[in-house]
């Protein structure tokens, strides 16, 4: 059962344009959603988060967008660089007492042309 | 600080041979998980460890994997015997206590089963 559910699977947009991921949910468990930047050959890393109790929080040109009531999240990049160009994944998580357990979305792989 | 470490970065076996995948977390982090990343499959958790003690295994596909963490500063997943379809890369991340929700990845492992 895929509990995170993603879109587009790619996405082409022009350099200084607005990049928009989508992301929905179903197990209202979840408390943490972050979203992961993964270059080729590299590992994910960690592009920003947002908590179920905050609509929106922006980090410089990313914004996370947040719906509780709709189980659905959303990362706006603005002004998109070539630089931004990769693959980025939506998550969410819940603790079970000993960890955070991440569930990812089945990415995003996203192209800034110029 | 050095981030996550995985060894091998690569791995060309034979269909019924051993693997082992080496990991160290960042120091001072207590969660370390396995994840594996397929085209058709995403990235899924295969297990993690809180304080060097396996939590959840659950996303271990076969009796073939096995995982262990017998200290702070390192953890192996072994597979055994290895099948063309364990073809993957498979991650190392690590989480600090205080923030157990943000996972820190290592730059993976690309295994290649013939």
């Amino acid at each position: 059962q895929q509990q995170v559910k993603q879109s587009p699977q790619s996405l082409i947009v022009q350099k200084g344009g607005i990049s928009i991921i989508n992301c929905a949910y179903e197990n209202t468990a979840f408390d943490y959603f972050p979203w992961y930047q993964q270059f080729p050959g590299k590992g994910p890393a960690l592009l920003i988060a947002i908590r179920p109790d905050v609509s929106e929080k922006k980090e410089g040109r990313f914004t996370i967008s947040f719906n509780k009531s709709a189980k659905q999240f959303s990362v706006h990049i603005m002004d998109s660089q070539p630089g931004d160009s990769a693959t980025y994944f939506c998550a969410a998580s819940f603790y079970t007492g000993t960890a955070s357990k991440l569930t990812f979305g089945t990415g995003t792989r996203l192209q800034v042309t110029l | 600080d050095a981030g996550v470490i995985q060894s091998p970065r690569h791995e060309v076996t034979e269909m019924g041979q051993e693997v082992t995948l080496r990991c160290k977390p960042i120091s001072g982090h207590n969660s370390l998980f396995w994840y594996r990343q397929t085209m058709m499959r995403g990235l899924e958790l295969l297990i993690y460890f809180n304080n060097n003690v396996p939590i959840d295994d659950s996303g271990m596909p076969e009796d073939r994997f096995s995982a262990k963490m017998p200290n702070a500063s390192f953890s192996t997943l072994k597979i055994q015997p290895s099948e063309p379809r364990d073809s993957a890369v498979y991650f190392c991340a690590s989480s600090p206590r205080d923030a157990d929700n943000e996972q820190f990845f290592g730059p993976g492992t690309r295994l290649t089963v013939l």
